[in-house]
């Protein structure tokens, strides 16, 4: 079946220091593959969505993931963490029938 | 910025009792999509809906589940006999189109309804 794994369910960052948020994803010959936010009391916003056009995909507020087909990893990434980014973050994949297929979830704590 | 809208955002009801979530997609949106996460697990797939029918369903989607897009703008799901497992966030989401090998229509969200069954 198909399934992406968030590697940590917390992650733990200071303001202003890099944020690394994990994700692997079950092979597949050509996944679509998802980040989206949720922050406290409110709904799934998308961050990003890989195309398989370029494999360094940009999202909003300077987050960006890197596709890695030979670690079947969407890893996501942003350089410097604010206290905004404080959040859930949820790596999905879309199946053959165009349903999400959520990850676990990886809350972000910001430290100030 | 377009936005799917949810009401109400936190509805409690009886066990037993029938509940009906509403949702409101973005306007030109043609795919519409319901999905729930229970406290402390995975947001979860129940329904896809298109051209006023059901296109898929989960297993959660049993008889007490149905949807519905009773006019040109909103969308329902009605649970009929509502039990404590049914307790959860009620996600609705919206897509433009079916995604392409070239590009992945992305599907927007809604704030959500926390159901709470007594």
């Amino acid at each position: 079946a198909q399934s992406v794994t968030q590697l940590d369910s917390h992650v733990s960052v200071s303001e202003g220091t890099p944020v690394l948020l994990r994700c692997n994803y079950s092979s597949s010959y050509s996944p679509s593959l998802f980040w989206y936010v949720q922050h406290p009391n409110k709904g799934l916003q998308l961050l990003l969505k890989y195309t398989s056009a370029a494999t360094l995909v940009k999202g909003i507020n300077g987050f960006e993931a890197e596709f890695k087909k030979s670690e079947t990893s969407f890893h996501l990434t942003k350089p410097s963490a604010h206290m905004s980014d404080a959040a859930e973050y949820f790596c999905v994949r879309m199946d053959s029938s165009y349903k999400l297929i959520f990850g676990s979830g990886t809350r972000l704590l910001v430290r100030p | 910025e377009p936005e799917v809208t949810q009401t109400p955002s936190h509805q409690v009801t009886q066990m037993g009792q029938e509940v009906i979530l509403r949702c409101v997609p973005i306007s030109n949106h043609l795919y519409f999509y319901w999905y729930r996460q229970i406290l402390g697990q995975k947001v979860e797939f129940l329904v896809s809906f298109y051209n006023n029918e059901i296109s898929e369903k989960s297993e959660i989607f049993d008889d007490q589940f149905s949807v519905e897009r009773p006019d040109g703008s909103n969308f329902t799901l009605k649970i009929r006999s509502t039990k404590l497992e049914d307790s959860a966030m009620y996600f609705c989401a919206s897509s433009e189109a079916l995604p392409d090998f070239y590009s992945n229509q992305p599907q927007h969200f809604g704030d959500g309804t926390r159901l709470s069954i007594l």
